[in-house]
C-alpha cells in the first residue's frame, strides 16, 4: 500500500513556541520522494522540501527543519519560534519511483494555529 | 520565476451553464495537473498532461474536460456541473520526467467554484 499519515489533525500552539508536525509514511518502492506543502487560508499550496529515500541528512531552512528517518518511515516537519504566519494546513506527501506520472499521495493534512 | 497563475478566482455557475478554468506557467514545466479540493481535505488528482498529452484521468466524470492547447496552458472546461462539484480547482506544474514526474509540483491559487 501506498499511503502517507498526518495522526495530527489541528495543533494550536502560541506564538514562538516550537512544534512538530508529524509525517508516518508506507510504500513498497525503496525509491520514492517525500514532500512537504504549505496551504494558508488563501489557498495556494506551497512547496516546501522534497526529499528523495536515499538522503536522510536533516534539513534546516531557516527556522524549519526536518527529520527523515526511514527506519520509522518518518519525515517530520519542526517549526521553531512559531510565528502567526506559520497558521495554515500543512500537507505531507508521497511519490513512490514508479509513480503514475507524477501522482502525490498526500496525508489528510495538519492544520496549525499558531495564536498571538 | 516560481508562478502559476489561475484565472477566475471565484466563479459562480448554475448546472447548465458551460464555463472554463484558466492556468499559466511560464517555467517551463512540461508536467501540469488539474487537482480538485473540498474543505478540509486534501488535494485530489484529477488530470494529468505530460508533453501536452493527457497522461492520467482519475476517472473524472465527462462534465469536465482538460485541455493543453500549448506547453504553458491549462484549461478545465466545465458542463452540467451538479452541486457537490463545488469545490477549489487547483492547477500545478512540474518538470516532467520519463514515467512520470518524481519532481515538486509548483500550484497557482486556485479558483474557488460554487455550482447553484
Amino acid at each position: 500500500a501506498q499511503k502517507v499519515t498526518q495522526a495530527q489533525t489541528e495543533i494550536s500552539v502560541v506564538e514562538k513556541e516550537d512544534v512538530t508536525l508529524d509525517c508516518v509514511y508506507e510504500t513498497r518502492d525503496t525509491t520514492y520522494y517525500l514532500f512537504w506543502y504549505k496551504q494558508p487560508p488563501s489557498g495556494e499550496l506551497v512547496f516546501l522540501i522534497r526529499r528523495n529515500s536515499f538522503d536522510e541528512q536533516n534539513e534546516i531552512s531557516g527556522r524549519y527543519s526536518w527529520n527523515f528517518q526511514k527506519s520509522t518511515s518518518s519525515f517530520n516537519f519542526t517549526i521553531t519560534a512559531s510565528q502567526v504566519v506559520d497558521s495554515a494546513v500543512y500537507f505531507c506527501a508521497l511519490i513512490p519511483i514508479y509513480n503514475q506520472g507524477g501522482k502525490l499521495i498526500f496525508g489528510q493534512g495538519t492544520e496549525l494555529s499558531v495564536k498571538p | 520565476d516560481t508562478e502559476v497563475t489561475q484565472t477566475p478566482k471565484h466563479l459562480v455557475m448554475g448546472m447548465t451553464n458551460k464555463k472554463s478554468l484558466k492556468c499559466e506557467q511560464h517555467m517551463g514545466h512540461r508536467a501540469m495537473y488539474w487537482y480538485k479540493q473540498k474543505a478540509k481535505k486534501p488535494p485530489e488528482l484529477m488530470f494529468v498532461y505530460s508533453y501536452e498529452k493527457l497522461s492520467i484521468n482519475e476517472s473524472v466524470p465527462s462534465r469536465f474536460s482538460p485541455e493543453c492547447p500549448n506547453s504553458s496552458l491549462l484549461n478545465l472546461h466545465l458542463h452540467a456541473l451538479q452541486p457537490e462539484d463545488s469545490a477549489l480547482y487547483l492547477c500545478a506544474s512540474s518538470q516532467a520526467g520519463g514515467t512520470g514526474s518524481l519532481y515538486e509540483q509548483y500550484f497557482g491559487p486556485g479558483t474557488r467554484l460554487t455550482v447553484t
